[in-house]
């Protein structure tokens, strides 16, 4: 499998503009989490679906962002207007529960760096 | 008070060395406690995971929970250079909840 795929890899862009980071999971994991980490506030936990339903969005920081799982293979993070206090690297992850699994371990792709200038 | 608290580092030591890492909670609810280790520019990956209090031993790497103290350590033994890392801890009151990560200490070990 090739993991959780993050794209794009880098960022740059204009403060605001509107920015869309994509993530697709691991086939078959029925979590998806969306962090972000800065140096300030390390990682934090913006928003997180089970079977493709938003179940908790208390970290969304602002109505500015949204997330949105509009099938088991795909999700998008969108940021309308950015700011530069979005500047952060913002990870995707997934992971499996149930069947003795749980959805602590997590499978975290290689996260978007993200600059708004 | 943050939920998670880490000693941010950063910490050095010669190879060979014994490593401690550290976590303190607040949430008594935790009951999952992980360990996960992340390379500069890459995810966090899980490395330890253990349930309730106790310990649990891979390799060169042993976890220890003791939810009295709301406390969590991480030991690695025999550092290796590979091991240069940031170590974050992670908790979550269920198997089936949000996983909140501490902020993670930053761990050289010198050839």
């Amino acid at each position: 499998d090739a993991g959780v795929i993050q794209s794009p890899r880098h960022e740059v862009t204009e403060m605001g503009q509107e920015v869309t980071l994509r993530c697709k999971p691991i086939s078959g994991h029925d979590y998806l989490f969306w962090y972000r980490q800065t140096m300030m506030r390390g990682l934090e936990l913006l928003i997180y679906f089970n079977n493709n339903v938003p179940i908790d969005d208390s970290g969304m920081p602002e109505d500015r962002f949204s997330a949105k799982m509009p099938n088991a293979s795909f999700s998008t993070l969108k940021i309308q207007p950015s700011e530069p206090r979005d500047s952060a690297v913002y990870f995707c992850a997934s992971s499996l529960a149930g069947a003795g699994n749980t959805n602590e371990k997590l499978f975290f792709g290689s996260g978007t760096q993200l600059s708004v200038l | 008070q943050k939920e998670v608290e880490q000693d941010p580092g950063p910490l050095s030591v010669p190879e060979g060395a014994i490593v401690s890492l550290n976590c303190t909670y607040s949430n008594s609810a935790f009951q999952y406690f992980m360990w996960y280790r992340q390379y500069s520019r890459k995810g966090p990956e899980l490395l330890m995971y253990t349930y309730s209090s106790g310990n649990k031993e891979d390799g060169r790497f042993t976890a220890q929970v003791d939810k009295s103290s709301k406390y969590i350590s991480l030991f690695i033994r025999d550092s290796q250079p590979s091991d240069s890392a940031t170590y974050l801890c992670a908790m979550s009151p269920s198997s089936y909840d949000k996983v909140i990560f501490g902020p993670g200490t930053s761990l050289s070990v010198i050839p």
